[in-house]
C-alpha cells in the first residue's frame, strides 16, 4: 500500500475554518487528483494537476483551493466557502505519457474531515 | 457536463452466480474505462480497464465488454465468491487529454454463502 500517503487520517474542524488535506507520492507520477466520496455519490473529481505549476478544475472545485509547487506533492485546502465539507476525501495519482490514453490511478488511503 | 451511470446500485447474488454491472458515459472522446473495487474503509483498487481500440478484455473471473457505439461497457464477473463483495465504481476518461476519470456511482455487490 505504499507510494502514495495521505495525512492525517481523521481530520475534525470548526466550521468557518480553513483546513489543508496532504497527499505526497512518492511513484513519480505526474498527475494528480483529488476526488470527494459520499454516500452514494461515487468519487466526484474537485482538482487535477498534470504537471508541476499547473492544474484544472473538476466538477466540483467551487469552495476548494490547489496547488502543485511540487511533483510529488499536491496539497487540497478546503475553505470556509466550501458549504458541507464533511466527506471522505481521496487523492490519487497516474502517469501521464502524453499520449491519448488515459492510465491506472492509485489512490491513497484518503482522510476523513468532519467539520463541527 | 460530462456523466457516468451505473445500474444496479446494488446487487445480491449467491456464492457461484454471475454478476454484470452495466455504465454508459455520454463524452465521445473517452478513450479509457477503468473498473475500480473498494471494499469497506479501504481505498479504490483497480480490478480492470479497457482501452477504446479493443471490444473485450478477460482476467480470470472477471471481464469488461466495450460497445464504442452506444457508449456503454459492463464488467462481468464469473463464479462469484464471499470476497468478491464490494463496492465496484466505473468510470470513463474525460476528454482527448484522457488523464481525468469521471465514475459513477457504484454498485454494491454481496455475495452470499
Amino acid at each position: 500500500d505504499g507510494g502514495i500517503t495521505q495525512s492525517p487520517k481523521y481530520l475534525f474542524r470548526k466550521e468557518g475554518q480553513n483546513v489543508t488535506l496532504s497527499c505526497e507520492q512518492n511513484l513519480n507520477h505526474d498527475a494528480m487528483y483529488w476526488y470527494r466520496q459520499d454516500p452514494g455519490q461515487g468519487l466526484r473529481l474537485i482538482y487535477y494537476s498534470q504537471i508541476v505549476n499547473d492544474f484544472q478544475k473538476g466538477d466540483i472545485a467551487e469552495g476548494y483551493s490547489v496547488s502543485r509547487e511540487k511533483k510529488e506533492s499536491f496539497p487540497l485546502t478546503v475553505t470556509s466557502a466550501q458549504k458541507n465539507p464533511t466527506a471522505f476525501y481521496l487523492c490519487a495519482s497516474s502517469i501521464h505519457s502524453g499520449g491519448p490514453w488515459g492510465n491506472e490511478q492509485f489512490f491513497g488511503p484518503g482522510t476523513r474531515l468532519t467539520v463541527l | 457536463g460530462e456523466n457516468v451511470e451505473q445500474h444496479p446500485s446494488t446487487l445480491s447474488v449467491q456464492e457461484g452466480d454471475s454478476a454484470v454491472i452495466k455504465c454508459t458515459y455520454s463524452d465521445s472522446a473517452s478513450n479509457y474505462f477503468p473498473w475500480y473495487k473498494q471494499e469497506l474503509g479501504k481505498r479504490p483498487q483497480l480490478i480492470i480497464d479497457i482501452r477504446s481500440n479493443v471490444g473485450e478484455k478477460k482476467d480470470q473471473r472477471i471481464a469488461v465488454t466495450l460497445n464504442k457505439t452506444a457508449k456503454h461497457f459492463s464488467l462481468h464477473i464469473t463464479e462469484t465468491q464471499p470476497e468478491d463483495s464490494a463496492v465496484y465504481f466505473c468510470a470513463a476518461s474525460i476528454g482527448q487529454a484522457g488523464t481525468a476519470l469521471i465514475f459513477g456511482k457504484g454498485t454494491t455487490l454481496s455475495v452470499s454463502s
